[in-house]
């Protein structure tokens, strides 16, 4: 069956601080991973996307890695603001075709002063 | 450049009402999709468009019905609803291949 986990469920990590969330999954065959932010209230906005021959993939502050053997990515998160308070959210897609795409449950990510 | 549009933001229904979700994008893609996300889930596919006049279900298209008569709108509709209907509904659309762009979503509980 085709899965995407995600740990933690939540976490609360202190301003200015690093964080890493991690993204399990068992979709197969496998095109492409993507983080998605979703803010409280509002649709989710793509992080980043890469594919089977991509390790790491950075958009800011944010650091996507991916390691297909394993089929395990992470989202590390550096030197957090009170912005980053939101839910992280691992796509993985099976294909071209948005019908095989597998959403995770999120992690909740809470930035305290 | 608005991008994609919902409407209603909130919605409160009793159980055996009827209504419609709807949504409109600017962008100009053939692809669209109905989302919904219940609390501590991934977000599930209802039904999807690839281009006006063709839809298609996804995984959990039981209670709902679409239509797409034009490339910018593709409408959700809810014909007898339930409390298992109760959940937070997104649009989104992209070009092939290419990124999803959601909307900001559509809250409705059914009592």
């Amino acid at each position: 069956k085709n899965q995407v986990e995600q740990s933690p469920q939540s976490l609360i990590i202190l301003e200015g601080k690093n964080c890493t969330l991690q993204c399990n999954y068992t979709v197969s065959p496998f095109s492409n991973l993507r983080w998605y932010k979703q803010d409280t209230g509002r649709g989710p906005v793509s992080l980043t996307i890469m594919t089977f021959s991509e390790n790491t993939k950075s958009n800011g502050r944010y650091t996507a890695t991916l390691d297909a053997d394993t089929k395990q990515s992470s989202l590390h998160i550096t030197a957090s603001q009170l912005s980053d308070s939101a839910s992280y959210i691992c796509v993985v897609s099976g294909g071209t075709s948005y019908d095989k795409v597998i959403f995770g449950p999120g992690t909740s990510l809470s930035v305290i002063p | 450049n608005a991008g994609v549009t919902q409407t209603p933001k909130f919605r409160i229904l009793k159980i055996g009402q009827s209504m419609t979700l709807q949504c409109a994008q600017d962008m100009n893609h053939n692809y669209m999709y109905w989302y919904r996300q219940d609390p501590g889930m991934g977000l599930k596919l209802i039904y999807y468009s690839v281009g006006a006049g063709i839809t298609d279900k996804g995984e959990v298209p039981n209670g709902y019905n679409v239509s797409r008569s034009t490339t910018e709108d593709f409408p959700l509709r809810l014909e007898l609803a339930a409390p298992s209907q109760t959940s937070v509904y997104f649009c989104a659309s992209n070009a092939p291949g290419g990124e999803l762009f959601f909307g900001e979503g559509s809250r409705l509980t059914v009592l």
